[in-house]
């Protein structure tokens, strides 16, 4: 079965750090793209970030440019976002999700991890 | 940035009746391949998002037909022939041709 399975997320001050996770299995997880999307509380989807397969090129959304890094390890399985400098509007969940092939349209979502910035 | 406008934002709806999303994009999402990046995303209560459509009108498989998608350049349009229960839920649209990936403020389909 193809599954994404989000981990990491929990409450942090503002200025703190979180890394999240994300498990892959079902499929050759070196062969495609990856994202991470995010929602707040009772909003719409946001798009945060993408890495393409070989784990060289990114990109991010403005809010975030500067604070978070995707990374990946393809030996794993495994999809990383490291959130520095986390502010109260950074508070989500955050989904990792999967690109198709051909489109990026985001094929395969994980259920998502929640962060929480409060002081 | 691309834009991405959805109308109406509440569509409540009879059961067995249609629905209809609009969608519009701030830019062409004809890309310089000359595919058109336009997917619609279905999110039901306290789930995830799910892919219905993407690049316009191309059912993921498992997706029920009364399900279509359709338009080009600018915009688009998810329709759904005869609403069931289990359609209920936020749809949204989003680009994948530019980056920044954007979506739609998503459309809330209710059953009246």
């Amino acid at each position: 079965e193809v599954q994404l399975v989000e981990s990491g997320g929990g409450l942090v001050q503002p200025g703190g750090s979180l890394r999240l996770s994300c498990a892959a299995s079902g499929f050759t997880f070196s062969s495609f793209w990856m994202h991470w999307v995010r929602q707040a509380p009772g909003k719409g989807l946001v798009w945060v970030s993408r890495l393409n397969s070989g784990g060289s090129t990114t990109q991010y959304a403005d809010s975030v440019k500067g604070r978070f890094i995707i990374s990946r390890d393809n030996a794993k399985n495994t999809l990383f976002l490291q959130m520095n400098s986390l502010r109260a509007e950074d508070t989500a969940v955050y989904y990792c999700a999967r690109g198709q092939k051909g489109s990026d349209a985001l094929e395969i979502w994980g259920q998502g991890t929640m962060v929480t910035v409060f002081s | 940035d691309i834009v991405m406008t959805q109308t109406p934002l509440s569509s409540p709806v009879t059961l067995g009746q249609p629905a209809s999303i609009s969608c519009r994009s701030s830019q062409s999402l004809v890309h310089s391949d000359g595919n058109t990046y336009l997917s619609w995303l279905q999110q039901r209560p306290g789930q995830p998002p799910r892919l219905l459509i993407y690049k316009i009108s191309n059912r993921v498989s498992g997706v029920p037909d009364r399900f279509s998608g359709s338009g080009a350049g600018t915009d688009f349009t998810l329709k759904i022939t005869r609403v069931e229960a289990e359609d209920v839920g936020v749809y949204y649209c989003m680009q994948t041709t530019q980056f920044p990936r954007t979506f739609g403020r998503g459309t809330k389909v209710e059953i009246e």
